[in-house]
């Protein structure tokens, strides 16, 4: 099993291109989630995904879209890059499809990553 | 919404010696994970307590959550090279929206010295 896996590893884009980042799961998970790690910030949400066909705003959406194409891929949209957007972009996935506490299930599975800088 | 805060925030230790990372919460812990980053990687799992007073081991880390689930400690005994990186905690948030969303720290930074 390959985990998660993400798509590209570096991308340099100047302000105002556009750009969407890849992910895809082979664990059969339900939920997937975008996050970006900034220096001294930690880990952010940006939007996830609680199963195929349902996305949802996490803490820092804007300037972001999603697409959950199916249970094994959900992709990041950057329609406009911003230097603001320059950081390091992480996809995870979880067992979890319900809305209440399940833990355990809410163990993550993260992908390598992918740094983005936006000149 | 929950807040996170790791201590220290960095940390420099000579190969061998033993040293403990805390995570304290300002909300009920429901679940506390403990994740490990290298340098340009992604989190690895390590592992998650959910029990007051509850203790887990791996290899030479143990975690801990306090009885009162609002605080947890992750303990390095006889520190390697290999332990250096990133650790970070996160918390799952209480809610019936939750989805398995979880919060995390602002992450500890280890450097051990051969």
């Amino acid at each position: 099993n390959a985990g998660v896996t993400q798509t590209p590893k570096f991308q340099v884009l100047k302000t105002g291109q556009s750009m969407t980042l890849q992910c895809a799961q082979d664990m059969n998970h339900n939920s997937m989630y975008w996050y970006r790690q900034d220096p001294g910030m930690g880990l952010r949400l940006i939007y996830y995904s609680a199963s195929e066909g349902t996305t949802d705003k996490g803490e820092v959406p804007n300037g972001y879209n999603v697409s959950r194409l199916n249970k094994r891929e959900f992709s990041l949209r950057l329609e406009s890059a911003a230097p603001s957007q320059t950081s390091v972009y992480f996809c995870a996935s979880s067992e979890v499809s319900a809305g209440g506490l399940t833990p355990g299930k809410e163990t993550q599975y993260f992908g390598p990553g992918t740094r983005l800088l936006v000149l | 919404s929950q807040e996170l805060e790791q201590s220290p925030q960095s940390l420099i230790v000579q190969e061998g010696k033993n040293l403990t990372i805390n995570c304290t919460s300002s909300k009920t812990l429901y679940g506390l994970y403990w994740y490990k980053q290298k340098y340009g990687e992604g989190l690895i799992f390590l592992m998650m307590l959910q029990k007051g007073g509850e203790e887990k081991s791996h290899e030479k880390i143990t975690a801990k959550l306090d009885e009162k689930k609002q605080q947890s400690s992750l303990h390095i005994t006889a520190s390697q090279p290999s332990h250096a990186g990133i650790y970070l905690c996160g918390a799952a948030n209480a809610g019936g929206t939750s989805y398995g969303k979880l919060t995390f720290g602002q992450g500890t930074i280890l450097t051990v010295h051969p």
